[in-house]
């Protein structure tokens, strides 16, 4: 069965630097999706980042880039220069398949970033 | 900038009453969702709508929810009787059809029972 596996519940990290979020995934589709969201204390659920299993290239949108290495089933998100606005709850989450009649998510447990002064 | 919008924001109610939830998906999405996510875990879904068909409720707990789309536009989530595991936090999301990436959600519905 898919899914989508966090191991870590927490981090820090000082404000301008980079952090890793850890994301691994279990699949037996050859096709599928792997996305980030962020979740900040309010609730609603952000969307970052998408990466296709047929991409060739990795992910990147402005300070957020997806590592994402196949063979090893990882998606790891990038955090370049980091905010206080960043500290939030982290998601990763996968669709499998072409996005056809049932595209939904499978989301992991998250980790919690907090961005420090 | 188009949202999903939800109401209420919260919600508090005591055991065995009935709630219900509303969803207003972005303009044009035909795919609707409804996820519900427990404090400390990931969103789970509940149920998918295309148009105003169910197309993925293997999630829902069929005795006591129910969800209805009628004219393919907003949706309502119910539950009837509400139980103390039913504290949670209620999302919905949308997506234009076929769409293989963004799923955009609204704020969320935040429900306590008491």
């Amino acid at each position: 069965a898919q899914k989508i596996t966090q191991t870590q519940p927490g981090m820090f990290v000082q404000e301008k630097e980079a952090v890793t979020l850890d994301c691994t995934y279990d699949t037996s589709d050859p096709s599928y999706g792997l996305f980030w969201y962020k979740q900040p204390s309010s609730g609603e659920m952000i969307f970052l980042i998408y990466q296709g299993s047929y991409d060739q290239q990795n992910a990147t949108e402005g300070r957020y880039s997806l590592n994402f290495q196949k063979a090893r089933k990882s998606a790891n998100l990038v955090i370049s220069a980091s905010q206080l606005g960043d500290s939030a709850m982290y998601f990763c989450a996968m669709r499998e398949g072409h996005g056809g009649a049932t595209n939904k998510l499978i989301f992991g447990t998250g980790t919690l970033l907090a961005v420090q002064p | 900038e188009a949202e999903v919008a939800q109401s209420p924001r919260y919600k508090i109610t005591e055991k065995s009453q009935a709630v219900a939830f509303w969803c207003d998906p972005i303009s044009g999405h035909a795919t609707l969702y409804w996820y519900r996510q427990i404090l400390g875990q990931g969103p789970e879904l509940l149920v998918q709508f295309q148009d105003e068909s169910v197309v993925d409720d293997s999630q829902l707990p069929k005795d006591r929810f129910s969800a209805e789309r009628l004219k393919g536009v907003d949706s309502t989530l119910k539950i009837q009787p509400a139980e103390l595991g039913d504290s949670a936090m209620y999302l919905c999301a949308s997506s234009l059809q076929g769409s293989t990436n963004e799923q955009f959600f609204g704020p969320g519905t935040r429900l306590t029972v008491l």
